[in-house]
């Protein structure tokens, strides 16, 4: 079965620092893997996906991630953090069948000026 | 297009009541989905439906019902409102398998 963890439930950076956020996955088959954001009150949104193309995915909002398959990791970096990021993230998994996404717990980033 | 919207944005029940929150999209996509946000645990998924007519179990279906008519609309039906089912509800779709998937912006319900 598939399924997702997601190291630290609450992460906080300095303005201007690096983010880093884990993601480890379980899966039958090949997975594909996705990064999504939620501000306050509001749904989730894409930030970026892998779909077995480049190992290095770049989304939206400067943030990428690399799926390093031996690690069966899918890791969220962004190089120098903005106020404006700080936000719940979610990574998800592929259900087997591909119709459906199984999410991890998620991750809340505070950033600090 | 107005995307997933989703009725109503707040709601209190009572113990026992039933209800109905709608989802509707306008993209033509085919899947939907139901999840329940409860906090520290992520989102969980109730059912899914890959087209009209076609309706299957998600992780936590259990007090939940679901219905496909038509491919814009996908209702979740609540019988017997219990505590355990306080939550934010998201309904979400896309179009084909590993699409990006697009979400509502949540129905929060309480059941006291």
């Amino acid at each position: 079965a598939q399924s997702v963890t997601q190291l630290g439930s609450h992460v906080s950076v300095s303005e201007g620092a690096l983010v880093l956020l884990r993601c480890n996955y379980s899966s039958s088959v090949p997975p594909y893997l996705f990064w999504y954001v939620q501000y306050p009150n509001q749904g989730l949104q894409l930030l970026l996906k892998y779909t077995s193309a480049a190992t290095l995915v770049k989304g939206i909002n400067g943030f990428e991630a690399e799926f390093k398959k031996s690690e069966t990791s899918f890791h969220l970096t962004k190089p120098s953090a903005h106020m404006s990021d700080a936000a719940e993230y979610f990574c998800a998994v592929s259900g087997e069948g591909y119709n459906k996404l199984i999410f991890g717990a998620g991750t809340r980033l505070a950033v600090h000026p | 297009n107005a995307g997933v919207t989703q009725t109503p944005k707040f709601r209190i029940l009572k113990i026992g009541q039933s209800m109905t929150l709608q989802c509707a999209q306008d993209m033509n996509h085919n899947y939907m989905y139901w999840y329940r946000q409860d906090p520290g645990m992520g989102l969980k998924l109730i059912y899914y439906s890959v087209g009209a007519g076609i309706t299957d179990k998600g992780e936590v279906p259990n007090g939940y019902n679901v219905s496909r008519s038509t491919t814009e609309d996908f209702p979740l039906r609540l019988e017997l409102a219990a505590p355990s089912q306080t939550s934010v509800y998201f309904c979400a779709s896309r179009y084909r398998t590993l699409d990006t998937q697009y979400f509502g912006p949540g129905t929060r319900l309480t059941v006291l």
